[in-house]
């Protein structure tokens, strides 16, 4: 079965600390793909990043950084001096590489104060 | 990536009635989902739009309630049929320009029925 789990509802924290948003992911395929998307007030879901199962290079983009283990199956975001622009909530998906469907996460609901 | 537009943005409509939602894309993708997102939830998969064919249905939804259409590689239509309270919720459209590559998501829909 696959599965994504987001164990943190909401998190809360104030301008300019750095936040760790956890993703812990479930799938017996040898290909998949996992990614991040960003869902503002306004219901738009904003891609963020695609990995590779093969592929577990950390990445860095601006604030943002992800770390891809593939040992612990986890795929965590990371968000450097958040902004109060960061808040929103952030989904992990999971794509089957056999059954092509994208499986996502509870979310985690961030909130930055300024 | 593509851009993905969504008609309605948002409509408040009466129970037993039936509402039709229409997403459009700026260029020929070959895979196009649709979502339905409960208030406070993550995302569900209600179907695969097939071009030319009968959608493909995820466990929990039927053609009946959710009749889909994709007359051609552009273009989607979700039709939320007979409509209860329950069925207030965001609904999203997401296109995968080839199988199996990132999906990108439309606005969204945010119905709400009385």
């Amino acid at each position: 079965a696959q599965k994504v789990t987001q164990a943190q509802t909401e998190i809360s924290v104030v301008e300019k600390e750095d936040v760790t948003l956890d993703c812990v992911y479930e799938t017996r395929d040898t290909t998949y793909y996992l990614f991040w998307y960003k869902q503002p007030p306004s219901g738009e879901l904003v891609f963020l990043i695609r990995r590779n199962s093969f592929d577990e290079q950390n990445e860095i983009s601006g604030r943002y950084s992800w770390n891809f283990q593939k040992s612990t199956s986890s795929f965590n975001f990371t968000i450097t001096a958040s902004q109060v622009v960061d808040s929103a909530v952030y989904f992990c998906a999971l794509l089957s590489g056999n059954t092509g469907k994208l499986i996502f996460g509870q979310g985690t609901t961030l909130q930055v104060k300024p | 990536s593509a851009v993905i537009s969504q008609k309605p943005s948002r409509d408040i409509c009466q129970r037993g009635t039936s509402l039709t939602i229409q997403c459009q894309v700026d260029s020929q993708v070959t895979m196009m989902f649709w979502y339905r997102q409960q208030p406070g939830q993550s995302l569900t998969l209600i179907a695969t739009a097939n071009q030319g064919s009968e959608a493909t249905y995820e466990s929990g939804f039927v053609i009946d309630k959710f009749p889909i259409s994709r007359p051609n590689l552009t273009f989607s239509t979700l039709t939320v049929s007979n409509m209860s309270p329950e069925d207030s919720s965001i609904y999203l459209c997401s296109v995968e320009q080839v199988a199996g590559e990132t999906q990108y998501f439309g606005p969204g829909t945010r119905l709400l029925v009385l």
